[in-house]
């Protein structure tokens, strides 16, 4: 059974451009969720969408959107690129919706902003 | 607001040998679920062990189990018998009963080095 599968896996963009990073979850997982790693914060929960609608989000600003799609692909965007957007952007997948669950990490997008 | 300390950036361990890492947390639910989260370099983040605030037995799964202490709100994680591939940053993790799933609040982790 594949993983969760995201992409790209590494990216470069300046300052002020957008960028859309992709998450393919496991075949089966309706809910998805994002979160921003940096050595300074640690991982901090962005969003979390199941059957297409987003369920909860995390204290990021509003340059920072997601959607999902009915085949349970999300995707996030992040628009007026700052320094500090550079991080490990992880998405993970669950097969249920209640707290408790096991969540599935991808390896995550690298995104370094200049 | 839930919150999860990991007071130990970086420890490390023989080979062989047992180490325990050491994770708090705040929060007012009566239930709620705590994680121990594995992330090795360059690679995905796997759950190594789940621990249900109900529950008064620890969760144990092989060589790594947890010492749950409810009333200190306190949720260490030992690893017996480390291997080279134990080497990774640990998070401990958290969520509410009534929460949503993919809502974790995480520690900033601790990076565990194993020496042959």
């Amino acid at each position: 059974k594949a993983g969760v599968t995201q992409t790209p896996r590494y990216l470069i963009k300046t300052r002020g451009q957008q960028v859309t990073l992709s998450c393919s979850p496991i075949s089966g997982h309706r809910s998805v969720s994002w979160y921003q790693q940096t050595p300074g914060q640690g991982l901090q929960f962005l969003f979390e969408y199941f059957s297409e609608t987003q369920r909860n989000k995390g204290n990021f600003p509003g340059r920072f959107s997601g959607r999902q799609f009915s085949n349970s692909r999300s995707e996030m965007n992040v628009s007026t690129l700052e320094l500090g957007d550079s991080a490990l952007y992880l998405c993970a997948s669950s097969l249920i919706t209640g707290p408790g669950g096991e969540l599935f990490f991808g390896e995550g997008s690298r995104l370094t902003v200049l | 607001a839930q919150t999860v300390t990991q007071s130990q950036p970086e420890m490390s361990v023989q080979e062989a040998e047992t180490v325990t890492l050491s994770c708090t947390y705040d929060t007012s639910e009566s239930d709620y679920y705590l994680f121990w989260y594995k992330q090795p370099p360059s690679r995905q983040m796997i759950l190594v062990i789940r621990q249900e605030a109900y529950k008064q037995q620890n969760a144990t799964e092989n060589r790594f189990s947890v010492n749950f202490q409810k009333a200190a709100k306190s949720f260490s994680l030992k690893i017996s018998d480390s291997q080279l591939g134990d080497a990774a940053m640990y998070f401990c993790a958290s969520v509410n009963y009534g929460g949503s799933q993919g809502n974790l609040i995480f520690g900033k982790g601790t990076k565990l080095s194993v020496k042959p």
